[in-house]
């Protein structure tokens, strides 16, 4: 069964460093891993998405990683912004016919102004 | 991109009801639709997936006849909660999946309907 783990579970860091955010999945055999975004009360969005075949992706000041073969995802954010604060979730597709998405528990990350 | 919307975000009812949140898929077609839900501070966890005229999955621990789940067309889903209780309570989100299959295909995410029963 496959599970998603996201450490840490909380994260506090001043305004403009460059943090990183980790994900670790028990079973390799994924079709894609992708990271999201959630704000508190509201739905998700997507950040990055990073198939099998691929190692890494990047959008402006985020970059995603991904290891297959150690089942470990890195979500690296530069110069950190107190708009950035939300709760982020990694989540990789798997399953028979990649028929499912399962969510790690999630990052809550505060930047301090 | 592909937008899913959710009816309603936000719903207040008295222990003992149904409640039914909708789901829809505004500008392509989703054979597959899935339901989440969170509990706060915690992760999306799968209830069921349904496809379009079958019908749905359960996950292990989710009661088939307390969330009923109709996916009557491949723009629409519905979650009936039946009889909730306030340990129903939840943020539920779901999701749909462009038709084509595949591992390729994008599973795009509705905002998610906040369910508080009293």
């Amino acid at each position: 069964k496959q599970e998603v783990t996201q450490i840490p579970a909380a994260l506090s860091v001043p305004e403009g460093e460059n943090l990183v955010l980790n994900c670790s999945f028990t079973d390799s055999a994924i079709y894609n891993l992708q990271w999201f975004r959630q704000d508190p009360g509201k739905g998700l969005t997507s950040l990055l998405l990073i198939q099998s075949s691929q190692r890494e992706q990047t959008s402006g000041r985020l970059n995603a990683s991904l290891d297959k073969s150690s089942g470990r995802s890195t979500l690296y954010i530069a110069a950190s912004q107190p708009g950035d604060s939300a709760t982020y979730l990694c989540a990789v597709r798997t399953g028979s016919s990649a028929s499912k998405i399962i969510f790690g528990s999630g990052t809550r990350l505060s930047i301090r102004p | 991109g592909a937008v899913v919307s959710q009816h309603p975000s936000r719903v207040i009812c008295k222990s003992g009801t149904s409640v039914k949140i909708e789901c829809r898929s505004l500008d392509f077609q989703a054979t597959t639709m899935f339901w989440y839900r969170q509990f706060p501070k915690q992760s999306l966890m799968l209830m069921a997936t349904s496809n379009e005229g079958s019908k749905a999955t359960y996950e292990q621990g989710v009661e088939k006849d307390k969330f009923l789940i109709n996916h009557a067309s491949l723009t629409l889903s519905t979650l009936t909660v039946t009889s909730a209780h306030p340990e129903d309570s939840s943020f539920y989100i779901c999701s749909a999946r462009e038709w084509g299959g595949g591992a390729a295909d994008t599973q795009y995410f509705g905002p998610g309907t906040r369910l508080t029963v009293l």
